[in-house]
């Protein structure tokens, strides 16, 4: 089965700090996202990444960065956290040329106070 | 761009009975589809896919969907709903060639009634 592992459930930051939301996989997968998931948005893409060291933009890359040094690793980076970066996060993974599968990590819930 | 659209929101059924969960999309071609499923507190799980040939696709839980061109629809359905089957659901569109991007709709959250 393939395995997308988030570092943590459950995140508490305060305002203005910088925040670390790592995510794992371990098919060897080429395309690895980030989403953020909001009552009522549903998933909005963040970043994703086709391979190692390349990223691209995604709907709302807003006050977000990205980093994949590995290709097995994906983090997502909140250079100074703000309350309305309170949310859902999920990671994916997909090969490429299997018709987009995505599969997801069970998600990291930050809360910015 | 491809778009997904989810019109309800929310909905109650009662255990035993039969499911209908919309989904539209908007797209030039034929597109990939997806529904996942999200338990409360959850990632997202894949319930079934369609990429091309049989328009109505099997998926896992017995749920089941059919593409529609003519409407632009991907309806999942299930015959007989259990109380397990309450949490949120998500169709999903994918472009071929697109490095594995999806666009998802808003979810529909789905209530089972004892």
């Amino acid at each position: 089965d393939v395995k997308v592992t988030q570092s943590s459930r459950y995140l508490v930051k305060r305002t203005g700090e910088k925040v670390f939301l790592e995510c794992v996989q371990d098919m060897d997968h080429e395309n690895m996202f980030w989403y953020r998931q909001d009552p009522g948005l549903g998933l909005r893409l963040i970043y994703f990444s086709y391979d190692v060291k390349m990223k691209e933009k995604g709907d709302i890359p807003e006050g977000y960065s990205v980093s994949r040094e590995k290709k097995e690793r994906f983090s997502l980076i909140l250079e100074s956290a703000s309350t309305n970066q309170t949310s859902m996060y999920l990671c994916a993974s997909s090969p490429t040329g299997v018709g987009n599968i995505q599969y997801f990590g069970a998600g990291t819930r930050l809360s910015v106070l | 761009a491809q778009s997904v659209t989810q019109p309800d929101i929310h909905i109650t059924v009662s255990e035993g009975a039969s499911l209908e969960l919309r989904c539209n999309y908007s797209y030039g071609a034929t597109p990939y589809l997806f529904w996942y499923v999200q338990s409360p507190g959850q990632g997202l799980q894949l319930l079934l896919k369609y990429f091309s040939g049989d328009t109505l696709v099997q998926g896992i839980k017995g749920f089941e969907a059919e593409f529609k061109r003519s409407q632009s629809s991907f309806n999942l359905r299930k015959p007989s709903v259990h109380w397990s089957d309450a949490a949120e659901y998500f169709c999903a569109v994918g472009a071929p060639g697109t490095a594995s991007k999806l666009t998802f709709g808003t979810g529909t959250r789905l209530q089972v009634t004892l």
